[in-house]
């Protein structure tokens, strides 16, 4: 059972520089997103999604792209990475927007930015 | 919004000795409560929530929460702990008003259980 499926598990960038994190999900889910995890703050939503084709912003989304072109692959692109989004970076999926639906994560990108 | 507050930075108790890690919520209607954990280097990991009926929930690995509409919490119990459930915990809502309602997470509780 993979479930949600990250790639790279760490990277090192240079400020500037430009990165695509990979997820994947085998579960059929609609509904996707991107977390970044920092000290004392929990998770923080990045962008997220609804269903192929569509995708929002979240609460912290500057310096961030996202892509939905099938139900299975949601991408984060990095644009020109800065010391501040050094983090731990979480793909989470989940079947509908329905409330009581349990959202799965993948076991987390970690970033850093020099 | 939805809102999540975790009063404890870190709980400490002893194996053996009985478990609560609180959270407290903030929703405009009915609330979706989850409890996960995660452990070093790891993901999050589902170990129960509440939707509706029943105020006490069991999950995984023992643990339990019990849902109290009037004080707004949603503790997360366990009656026995193991050194193995040291970890980082995180209370999360579902949040019905923004973000396709997506998850509001607590920042999360320190449990160190000591042998």
């Amino acid at each position: 059972n993979a479930g949600v499926t990250q790639t790279p598990k760490f990277q090192v960038l240079k400020t500037g520089q430009s990165m695509t994190l990979q997820c994947a999900q085998d579960m059929n889910h609609e509904y996707m997103s991107w977390y970044r995890q920092d000290p004392g703050m929990g998770l923080r939503l990045i962008h997220y999604s609804v269903g192929a084709g569509i995708t929002d912003q979240g609460e912290v989304p500057n310096g961030y792209n996202v892509s939905r072109s099938t139900t299975e692959d949601f991408p984060l692109r990095l644009l020109s990475a800065a010391p501040s989004q050094t983090s731990v970076y979480f793909c989470a999926s989940s079947y509908s927007r329905t409330g009581g639906n349990t959202i799965y994560f993948g076991e987390g990108s970690w970033l850093t930015v020099v | 919004a939805q809102s999540v507050a975790q009063p404890e930075d870190q709980v400490n108790v002893a194996e053996g000795n009985p478990l609560t890690v609180k959270c407290t919520y903030s929703v405009s209607g009915n609330p979706y409560l989850f409890w996960y954990v995660q452990y070093p280097n790891r993901g999050l990991q589902f170990l129960l929530k509440y939707i509706t009926g029943d105020n006490l929930v069991k999950g995984s690995y023992g643990f339990e929460a019990e849902f109290n509409k009037s004080q707004t919490s949603f503790h997360l119990k366990k009656p026995s702990a193991l050194v193995s459930d040291s970890a980082l915990y995180f209370c999360a809502v579902r949040d019905l008003d923004n973000y396709g309602q997506n998850f509001v997470f607590g920042p999360g509780t320190r449990l160190s259980v000591l042998p």
